[in-house]
């Protein structure tokens, strides 16, 4: 079946500074893609709307400026986490959209911790 | 908007208990529905779906009915298994901020079940 491939599933980092996760659609070409986040023992709530080769679109009360979001291809895009503090810890999962079909495919997640 | 409202848990059952989960929705149109499980430190994967009134979706022993009239969408599962403790969402696709159709989530339901 299809796979979406995010990576990485854990990282920890200091406050202050940026991180990178990647979301890969391994065997589907995906020109949208969604980016959620996940509190403990709540919902998923999407941040953000990527779609390919074009900017995302945020919802609203997420910050753009520091949830930077680059859909560079149609199989890959990325979530950076610029200047990170503590409140941003959390676990972060991408859902990628099948341009064939339609259907939503998740990746693991990625649990961010930021000391 | 739309949303999405299921039961709160956590629910805890012994196997071979029959499992309800109920899930009801509120959105303009028609909207497809889907119930997603997570597993402990994963992504989403989907369980079954939806897409019009009175269709039912079935996998692995789960079944959910689409009814229109109660505006509902509840998960059964005559038998349940240790195995199929995870935290079960149910969604439904709504257009997001984005302009792309997106998944709109309940806040999830952490099923229990005790050998």
């Amino acid at each position: 079946g299809a796979v979406v491939s995010q990576h990485p599933s854990r990282v920890i980092c200091k406050s202050g500074t940026s991180v990178k996760i990647e979301c890969r659609s391994l065997d589907f070409q995906a020109t949208t893609m969604f980016w959620y986040r996940q509190f403990p023992k709540q919902s998923l709530m999407l941040m953000a709307t990527s779609n390919e080769g074009s900017k995302a679109t945020y919802e609203q009360g997420v910050e753009k400026d520091k949830f930077l979001i680059n859909h560079a291809s149609l199989t890959l895009s990325t979530l950076t986490v610029t200047s990170a503090h503590p409140e941003d810890s959390s676990f972060y999962i991408c859902s990628a959209r099948e341009n064939m079909g339609g259907y939503f495919h998740f990746g693991n997640g990625t649990r961010l911790t930021v000391t | 908007g739309d949303s999405v409202t299921q039961m709160e848990g956590p629910v805890t059952l012994s196997e071979e208990a029959f499992l309800t989960i109920n899930c009801t929705y509120t959105a303009t149109g028609y909207p497809s529905l889907f119930w997603y499980v997570q597993y402990p430190g994963e992504g989403l994967q989907l369980l079954l779906k939806a897409t019009k009134a009175d269709d039912k979706g079935s996998n692995k022993g789960f079944e959910a009915t689409y009814r229109k009239e109660t505006t509902s969408f509840h998960l059964e599962k005559g038998s349940v298994q240790v195995s199929d403790s995870a935290v079960y969402f149910c969604a439904l696709i709504s257009r997001s901020g984005g302009g792309a159709d997106g998944l709109t989530f309940g806040k999830g339901t952490h099923l229990i079940i005790q050998p």
